[in-house]
């Protein structure tokens, strides 16, 4: 069974278009993150969701706008896509908040043409 | 503000050696310290975690990290490397606070010489 599960695992899109890439964790976590990693491996922490509420919102453009449906699943969609948003973008979940394990997807791998 | 340092961006070793990967970090208060390994293609796993008490931490897989606050360090080590750890690490910092998160380092990615 995936614990945390994110599709689609690759994404190529042109400048300009709208998508969305999404996350389900059967864990039974409350709290899951958006994370995204740049070509140099660096990860940064976008959002993080607990039971449904936003509670971390980093310094993302608003063309980011995550949306938690239940506390098991966490979308990520993004609008009017640039060249800088190429990167793989990861799911995370945990249990404990934001100190606790956290488990993570495999991965999105965003390219943006 | 939280932050972590990992100074080696590549480091290889050959296979049955020990290893020593170095972290850095910089929190006023006590940190709650992690490490994680990022195998090719995949997420990032939980090798181990320090939030308090003895400062020599097990992990999985046979890494353990020692907490050295007069050092500001949590180095991760391992006596003897497979060619399966080859991977990228990650150190990172978390501390409580109703705004925390978990920092990451920058990652060192590790070879296995044969």
């Amino acid at each position: 069974d995936t614990a945390v599960s994110q599709t689609p695992k690759y994404l190529v899109t042109q400048m300009g278009n709208d998508k969305s890439i999404k996350c389900e964790q059967n864990l039974g976590h409350d709290t899951m993150y958006w994370y995204k990693q740049d070509s140099k491996k660096f990860l940064k922490i976008m959002f993080s969701y607990n039971n449904k509420e936003l509670i971390i919102n980093e310094t993302v453009p608003n063309r980011f706008s995550p949306k938690s449906p239940d506390k098991a699943h966490l979308n990520l969609h993004i609008n009017s896509l640039e060249l800088g948003d190429s990167a793989v973008y990861f799911c995370a979940s945990s249990q404990e908040g934001q100190l606790g394990e956290q488990y993570f997807g495999p991965g999105t791998r965003l390219t943006v043409t | 503000a939280q932050s972590v340092t990992q100074p080696d961006i590549h480091i290889t070793v050959s296979e049955g050696a020990s290893l020593e990967l170095r972290c850095n970090y910089s929190y006023g208060a006590t940190p709650y310290l992690f490490w994680y390994v990022q195998s090719p293609g995949q997420g990032l796993q939980l090798l181990l975690k320090y939030f308090s008490g003895d400062t020599l931490v097990q992990g999985i897989k046979g890494f353990e990290a020692e907490f050295k606050r007069s050092q500001s360090s949590f180095n991760l080590r391992k006596p003897s490397v497979h060619w399966s750890d080859a991977a990228e690490y990650f150190c990172a910092v978390g501390a409580y606070s109703s705004a925390s998160k978990i920092i990451f380092g920058s990652g060192t990615r590790l070879s296995i010489r044969p």
